[in-house]
C-alpha cells in the first residue's frame, strides 16, 4: 500500500495569514491531485498535477509537485474564512493498474475572521 | 448535468440488517468508485468499476458488494450491517481513470447500531 503523509492534521489561522499543507510519501505517483472538502459535501478537485517540478497556481493556491514525484504542497496567500475546508492529496498509483487513487488523511483548515 | 447522485443522504442500521447505497451519474464516465471516509482515516477505496460488467476490489472491500450493469449505476450492498460500518460513503466517477478528475456525490451518512 503506498501511503501519502499530510501534515499538519489540524491547523487554525487568522485571515490574512499564509500556510503551507504537505503531501508525502516514500513512493513515487504519476500524477497527484488536491481536492477541498466542505461539511456535508464530497471532496471536489482543486488541482491535478502530473510533471516533477511543477508549479501551479489557482488564485491565491500554489501547489508544487516534487522533482522526484513523491512529494507535494499546496500554499495558501493571505488566507480568507472562505478558504476552510479539509484539503485532501490524492496520489495516482504508477506502473500497473491505472485505476486506484491513494489518499491522504487530509488537513483540516480554518481559518478565522 | 445533475452530476454524482446518492441516496440515501442518511440511514441507520440495526446490526445484521443489509441494505443497498444507489449511485448514479450521468456523464457517460467510465469510471466509478466508492469510498468510506472515517474520521482520522482519509478516504479508503472500497471497490472499483472501470467499466460496466467490470468490478474490483480497493483497499477495504469486506463486507460489501458491488455490481456494474450499466454504466450510470453502481450500487453499493451492505449484506449484513455490523457497528464498524458506521462511515461516511462517497461514490465517485471519472471519465476514464485515476488520472482523471474524481467528481464525488454528496455522500450518505450510515450509522449501524
Amino acid at each position: 500500500t503506498q501511503l501519502l503523509e499530510q501534515s499538519p492534521q489540524f491547523l487554525s489561522i487568522q485571515e490574512g495569514e499564509n500556510l503551507t499543507v504537505y503531501c508525502n510519501s516514500s513512493s513515487v505517483f504519476s500524477s497527484l491531485q488536491w481536492y477541498r472538502q466542505e461539511p456535508g459535501e464530497g471532496p471536489v478537485l482543486l488541482v491535478t498535477v502530473v510533471t516533477g517540478g511543477e508549479v501551479k497556481k489557482l488564485k491565491r493556491l500554489t501547489f508544487q509537485f516534487g522533482d522526484a514525484r513523491k512529494d507535494s504542497s499546496l500554499h495558501i496567500t493571505a488566507a480568507q474564512p472562505g478558504d476552510t475546508g479539509l484539503y485532501l492529496c490524492a496520489g495516482a498509483q504508477s506502473g500497473g493498474s491505472n485505476y486506484k487513487l491513494t489518499f491522504g488523511k487530509g488537513t483540516l483548515l480554518t481559518v478565522n475572521p | 448535468n445533475a452530476g454524482v447522485t446518492q441516496t440515501p443522504k442518511f440511514q441507520v442500521l440495526k446490526t445484521g440488517q443489509s441494505m443497498t447505497l444507489q449511485c448514479a451519474q450521468d456523464m457517460n464516465h467510465e469510471y466509478m468508485s466508492w469510498y468510506r471516509q472515517d474520521p482520522g482515516m482519509g478516504l479508503r477505496l472500497i471497490h472499483y468499476s472501470v467499466g460496466a460488467g467490470i468490478t474490483d476490489q480497493g483497499e477495504v472491500p469486506n463486507g460489501y458488494n458491488v455490481s456494474r450493469s450499466t454504466t450510470e449505476d453502481f450500487p453499493l450492498r451492505l449484506l449484513s450491517a455490523a457497528p464498524s460500518q458506521t462511515s461516511v460513503y462517497f461514490c465517485a466517477s471519472s471519465l476514464a481513470d485515476n488520472t482523471d478528475t474524481q467528481y464525488f456525490g454528496p455522500g450518505t451518512r450510515l450509522t449501524v447500531l
